[in-house]
């Protein structure tokens, strides 16, 4: 079984503090990306990567930053966390190419209160 | 990017038939996705439609009209544990790689 692991579940943090998410994926996919997910929003792409190194803004990047410097670690950065970054964070992970089937798989998802 | 549209919210009794439908607009379609996720978890993967026409998969079946932009989830014989947010997401053909979601349609099955 695909098994994307992300680090915190539930963290509460102050406004203007420095905060990682991190995630790791065992299944040596190329793709990871970092989602948030709103009430009425669904879920929002931040950040992908589809190698090493390599980074894609998505649709919502503002007030983030990524870090990929192995295969199965993808790590999402709050430079300066404010309350409006409040969220669920659901770190996922995919082959890469659009052959018949490919999906990503999510990891349980980081419920981040900034306060 | 892609406007994909799915309604917000729907009821229905245990046993019965739920339709959810999913419309969207996209520059190059490669693929629509459903996916359920129960309160709390993580979405998990339930269906795959690129070519038009119906996938059935034990209880659930998706369907895929590309020429109207249109998909639905069907769910038979409900189970209460089939209450769930269940997610559309579209994959565009110049970013492959990237799944665009819709804002989920919570399904809550009653006794």
């Amino acid at each position: 079984d695909v098994k994307v692991t992300q680090s915190s579940r539930y963290l509460v943090k102050r406004t203007g503090e420095k905060v990682f998410l991190e995630c790791v994926q065992d299944m040596d996919h190329e793709n990871m990306f970092w989602y948030r997910q709103d009430p009425g929003l669904g879920l929002r792409l931040i950040y992908f990567s589809y190698d090493v190194k390599m980074k894609e803004k998505g649709d919502i990047p503002e007030g983030y930053s990524v870090s990929r410097e192995k295969k199965e670690r993808f790590s999402l950065i709050l430079e300066s966390a404010s309350t409006s970054q409040t969220s669920m964070y659901l770190c996922a992970s995919s082959f890469a190419g659009s052959f018949s089937g490919n999906t990503i798989y999510f990891g349980e998802g980081s419920w981040l209160t900034v306060v | 990017g892609q406007n994909i549209d799915q309604p917000t919210e729907m009821t229905a009794t245990e046993g019965a038939i739920v339709q959810i439908n999913c419309t969207y607009q996209t520059s190059g379609f490669n693929g629509l996705f459903w996916y359920q996720q129960h309160a709390g978890e993580a979405p998990t993967f339930l269906s795959y439609n690129v070519l038009d026409g119906l996938e059935e998969k034990g209880r659930f079946s998706s369907f895929l009209s590309r020429s109207k932009g249109y998909s639905y989830l069907l769910l038979k014989e409900l189970q209460m544990k089939d209450s769930a947010s269940y997610l559309c997401a579209v994959r565009d053909l110049s970013n492959d790689y990237k799944l665009s979601f819709g804002a989920g349609t919570t399904v809550t099955v009653r006794a």
